[in-house]
């Protein structure tokens, strides 16, 4: 099972900043926290990823706490494209460390 | 090349059909994936091979047989499924299969068993 909490979904408008937060409690020391995006009928897409502190690329920011137990995508101003669904993946609490294992997603929907 | 092919697109078949999915890679990444998508679910993964050889199988019924011919090629061979079993099939590849690998996805193979 993944061992993350992210909201279901979220409503935003064009050009605003949205920030979705992700929980993963039980994160182990060696975890890293990956981010992907997943457009209907396509396959998911790699966003960003950290271990720990903030991490920053052309399309998205990543910030994650001291204690690494959440951490928060930030999109910035987000256009109508931007709705998508968001998968937050560490690693596996089961047999496997490595963060292959979805969580449920959050369904962000960008209004005009 | 940062692409992962995947073929056909759309599938139809009846539930006493033998037909292959096929997922291909020239990024030189070694470990590869199968994941299973019901609509507005998560990807649930089914299999990974990792160095040509299988190392994770999820308690996926045997009537879905991967194959991995060599480190750029993925099958997914399908026997006597069931309705329940449409869905859409994703194939992903990534370096290798350690801690903080990012997945590359294909588009996927939209199946659907009559």
């Amino acid at each position: 099972l993944a061992k993350t909490t992210q909201p279901i979904s979220m409503d935003s408008y064009e050009g605003q900043e949205v920030n979705i937060t992700c929980s993963h409690n039980n994160i182990a020391t060696n975890d890293y926290i990956t981010w992907y995006q997943q457009f209907p009928s396509q396959g998911p897409r790699f966003i960003i990823q950290g271990y720990k502190t903030k991490v920053t690329n052309e399309v998205a920011s990543l910030f994650i706490p001291a204690d690494r137990k959440s951490s928060t995508l930030s999109l910035p101003r987000v256009s109508l494209s931007d709705t998508a669904v968001y998968y937050c993946l560490v690693g596996d609490e089961g047999n496997y460390g490595q963060n292959f294992v979805f969580g449920p997603g959050t369904r962000l929907s960008v209004l005009p | 090349d940062t692409e992962v092919t995947q073929t056909p697109k759309h599938l139809v078949m009846g539930m006493t059909n033998k037909k292959s999915l096929k997922c291909e890679q020239h990024m030189g990444h070694r470990a590869m994936y199968w994941y299973k998508q019901k609509a507005k679910k998560p990807p649930e993964l089914m299999f990974v091979y990792s160095y040509e050889k299988l190392s994770i199988n999820e308690s996926v019924p045997s009537r879905f047989s991967p194959e991995c011919p060599n480190s750029s090629l993925l099958n997914l061979h399908l026997h006597a499924l069931q309705p329940e079993d449409s869905a859409l099939y994703l194939c992903a590849s990534s370096r290798d299969d350690r801690e903080g690998e990012k997945l590359f996805f294909g588009s996927g193979t939209q199946l659907s068993v009559l």
